[in-house]
């Protein structure tokens, strides 16, 4: 498999249990601002988005939580499952410049 | 069955040689861009194009070179002055262009894995 993610953060959670993947971001200019899921070995899958007019925004099974007095971005998985166990990364945008994080493993135990 | 394409998956290349990787979008997306992943770190932009017949250094582009003569077509061709290349390229697309804001979501292709005998 790939190599993308070693050293990473990890976050394990039991299967069921609600996940909380945090993220800072850097520019307050920034507004806009994407969550991704990355597998292993594939090229990452955007998940859900938020622009900065908004500070929270449900998908299915996830919420997107946007904190800009703090410069915080978060993403909750409800009733996580085996399948969502990847790298998540978030990525800021401002101007025409996006900035992704390194990101964080998910790993979901059984 | 839309969406962007990269090839090959996995890919080796001797000291010396230049390599082309290949990557394919049928969205009708005007911009695309070019990534390097290593362990542990952010994506790094290579390269991107706003618009067919033009593109632009991104903030690590020594090394490689890119063309953009088809909308739907974004070739990396990684040199042998690029002294680290190992790497996982990604590329992505996005609605963008040159009226394109920062609302543009980018979205990637599978990937191809470089390695460096």
């Amino acid at each position: 498999g790939e190599s993308v993610g070693l050293h990473l953060p990890t976050l394990s959670v039991q299967e069921g249990d609600n996940s909380i993947i945090n993220c800072a971001y850097s520019n307050s200019a920034s507004d806009y601002f994407i969550w991704y899921k990355q597998e292993s070995g594939k090229g990452p899958q955007f998940i859900i988005d938020i622009r900065s007019n908004m500070d929270k925004r449900q998908g299915q099974r996830v919420t997107v939580l946007l904190n800009k007095t703090v410069k915080h971005l978060s993403l909750q998985i409800a009733a996580t499952q085996p399948g969502d166990s990847a790298v998540y990364f978030c990525a800021e945008s401002y101007g025409q410049n996006f900035v992704f994080g390194p990101g964080t493993r998910l790993s979901v135990l059984p | 069955d839309g969406g962007i394409t990269q090839s090959p998956k996995y890919l080796f290349r001797k000291e010396g040689q230049n390599v082309t990787l290949s990557c394919e979008q049928n969205l009708n997306h005007d911009a695309m861009y070019w990534y390097r992943q290593d362990p542990g770190q952010g994506l790094r932009l290579i390269y991107y194009s706003q618009i067919v017949n033009d593109f632009q250094k991104g903030d690590i582009a020594e090394g490689y070179s890119v063309s953009r003569e088809k909308k739907e077509s974004f070739p990396l061709t990684v040199t042998s002055a690029q002294k680290n290349p190992t790497a996982f390229y990604l590329c992505a697309s996005s609605l963008g262009g040159l009226a394109g804001g920062s609302t543009d979501t980018q979205y990637f292709g599978p990937g191809t894995r470089l390695t460096v005998l």
